[in-house]
């Protein structure tokens, strides 16, 4: 069955650096995700992306944040200067469809981020 | 903003008994979907059971099924005959109707515990 995957499935960083998530969602599917969770926290809704633009971001998603699809596979979540505050579970997700209608999103492991 | 609340932090339930996890949520929208997924010790959240707050009848699937009461804003999940495999972090979710707003809201968890 596909999965979503994520690499690497964790990562040190020093405070200030920058530091690229990636992931490759399901091959046919066209909305994907970013959420978060920090240690003992709810998961949080980052950024949702389609047809190579943003479609919707929360008020976590600033300008530190960056996403891009370079390829036709990966999908990939930039911190520029991280902070200790985003040390978290980083997920990724995807989903098919952009019509109406239900499309569920698949989850990948997540990527822990520990900036020290 | 919508909230979702999951009162209980942890729980546990014998093998083949049945238990009941909580969720609350706040919204102001009136058509919208809730979730259940688990995320079992290390592995990827998974769907467990959609509702479509515009359905009366509560989703069933298999061992799982809903409490959904759309007044009093509450979406249950109880597990029948519960198995090992069931040991896990559930989290409910909520996501409004529009397919222009996919982004998931959740609740803090609950970590389900099976006893043999």
């Amino acid at each position: 069955e596909p999965e979503v995957t994520q690499t690497p499935s964790h990562q040190v960083t020093q405070m200030g650096q920058e530091v690229i998530l990636r992931c490759v969602p399901i091959s046919n599917h066209l909305y994907f995700y970013w959420y978060r969770q920090i240690l003992g926290q709810k998961v949080e809704f980052l950024v949702s992306f389609y047809n190579n633009e943003i479609s919707e971001k929360s008020e976590i998603f600033d300008d530190q944040f960056s996403v891009e699809r370079p390829d036709g596979s990966n999908f990939t979540l930039k911190i520029r200067s991280t902070k200790l505050e985003d040390s978290a579970m980083y997920f990724c997700a995807s989903s098919e469809g952009r019509g109406r209608g239900y499309y569920e999103q698949y989850f990948g492991p997540g990527t822990r981020l520990t900036v020290t | 903003a919508q909230t979702v609340t999951q009162s209980q932090p942890e729980m546990s339930v014998q093998e083949a008994e049945t238990v009941t996890l909580s969720c609350t949520y706040d919204t102001s929208e009136s058509d919208y979907y809730l979730f259940w997924y688990k995320q079992p010790p290390s592995r990827q959240m998974i769907l467990v059971i959609r509702q479509e707050a515009y359905k009366q009848q509560n989703a069933t699937e298999n061992r799982f099924s809903v409490n959904f009461q759309k007044a009093a804003k509450s979406f249950s999940l109880k597990i029948s005959d519960s198995q090992l495999g069931d040991a896990a972090m559930y989290f409910c979710a909520y996501r409004v109707l529009d397919t222009g707003r996919r982004a998931l809201t959740f609740g803090s968890g609950t970590r389900l515990q099976v006893q043999p």
